[in-house]
Formats: C-alpha cells, sequence, structure tokens
C-alpha cells in the first residue's frame, strides 16, 4: 500500500520568505510526526499530532514554525520568515495509533522535504 | 529526558566481516529502543525494536541488537555485511508511557570495503 507521502520533494526559497511543507500519512493512521534533520545530524522531533490537535508541539524552535492538521489526515508544516538555518530535510511520520502506555505502534517516515533557504 | 549516543560516526567494514554498531543511551525513565536505517537517497526504515521480554532482538537484513540495562546500551551487530548494508544507521529511545517523540543519535554512517 502506499507508504507516507511528502511534497515537495525539493523547496528552494529565499531568505525572508514564507514556506508551507505538505505530509500525507498512511491512510488510518492517526498519528502523525514531524522532524527535522539538518546535515550530519539525526532527525530532531518537532511536533506531534494525535488526531487533528498537536499532543506536543515542544520541539518546533520558535513561533516562525507551526503545523496544522484540520481533517486528522494530511499536515501541513508552515515557516514564516525563513532563515538560512532552516535548511534542512523535514521529515514526517506516520504511526496507526498513540495511546499514553501503549507506545508500540512503528513510526513510518516519508522521503523527506529537502528546504534550501538561500 | 533522554538522550542517545552513537560513539562513530563512521564505520569502515570489509564485505563478509562482522560489524558492531555503537549505542548508548540515557534516561530517567523507562524506554523503547529502535534502529533505523537510511538508505542512499531514500527515507528511514526501521530495522529492529526493543519494547520488552527478551533482551536479544532480531531485524530485517540480518541484523540484530541487544539490549543491555545496566551498560545502557543497545548496540546493533550483522555477522555478515554485504556492499548493499552501506547505509546511515541511527539509534534511537522513546519514553514507555509517552508515545511521541522519537530522541535519534547523529547516525553512523557504514562503510562497506569491497
Amino acid at each position: 500500500g502506499a507508504g507516507v507521502s511528502q511534497t515537495p520533494s525539493n523547496k528552494v526559497t529565499e531568505k525572508g520568505k514564507y514556506v508551507e511543507l505538505r505530509c500525507d500519512p498512511i491512510s488510518g493512521h492517526t498519528a502523525l510526526y514531524w522532524y527535522r534533520q539538518s546535515l550530519g545530524q539525526g532527525p530532531e522531533f518537532l511536533i506531534y499530532f494525535q488526531g487533528t490537535g498537536a499532543a506536543d508541539d515542544s520541539g518546533l524552535p520558535n513561533d516562525r514554525f507551526f503545523a496544522v492538521r484540520p481533517e486528522g489526515s494530511v499536515s501541513t508544516l508552515k515557516i514564516q520568515r525563513t532563515e538560512r538555518g532552516d535548511s534542512a530535510v523535514y521529515l514526517c511520520a506516520s504511526s496507526l495509533t498513540s495511546l499514553a502506555g501503549d507506545s508500540t505502534d512503528t513510526q513510518y517516515f516519508g522521503p523527506g522535504t529537502r528546504l534550501t533557504v538561500l | 529526558a533522554q538522550s542517545v549516543t552513537q560513539l562513530d560516526s563512521q564505520v569502515p567494514v570489509f564485505e563478509e566481516a562482522p560489524v558492531e554498531l555503537r549505542c548508548n543511551y540515557s534516561s530517567s525513565v523507562s524506554v523503547y529502543l529502535f534502529w533505523y536505517v537510511q538508505y542512499p537517497n531514500q527515507g528511514l526504515q526501521l530495522l529492529l525494536k526493543y519494547l520488552s521480554g527478551s533482551t536479544l532482538v532480531k531485524g530485517i537484513n540480518g541484523f540484530e541488537a541487544e539490549f543491555n540495562k545496566s551498560q545502557t546500551s543497545f548496540h546493533l551487530r550483522k555477522p555478515s555485511v554485504h556492499i548493499s548494508d552501506t547505509a546511515e544507521y541511527f539509534c534511537a529511545v522513546s519514553d514507555r508511557d509517552r508515545d511521541d517523540k522519537i530522541i535519534f543519535g547523529k547516525g553512523t554512517r557504514l562503510h562497506i570495503l569491497p
């Protein structure tokens, strides 16, 4: 079946511009995660959704970053006033369910969006 | 808070030789442990995970890892590597009681030498 998809695969923008990155999770997966992977580093957690609500947004670096998941499926990560330091690969993952005390479901990752801020 | 340390950023190994990729973690709570692999130009893929029970976990592609609570380690091993194992390997941890973020190590790049 279809995995997690992310669009665009590559995005080049200029400093100060606004960008939106889209994630389509696996159908039926209620949990959705965003991570950021900078060059030479492991993925870094940004935000996690359970359904439509952000259950944990502690990884968002500042208020220029925002994410939504209005219908509990597709999610959009929005970055305002982009800076060169935002350049990274943005990864999305989804899992079937996410219940406290039952953290056994595998997170499936998408291919990522490579964001380059000039 | 949890953290993961992968001691080796790169590991060169001859084809058909055994390999061990080291991983240590720190956490004040009980954890789940994972190894993910990232092949060139591909997304992250789960190799194996430790949830509970037997401390020796077998994964895909002949890999296995052993959870050692006293040493807070979760080293990844394969008895005989192939060229196709060339990839970046990430050790990761999550809080057993909260199913949100996975904390990743910085990764170890496995180079298979012919």
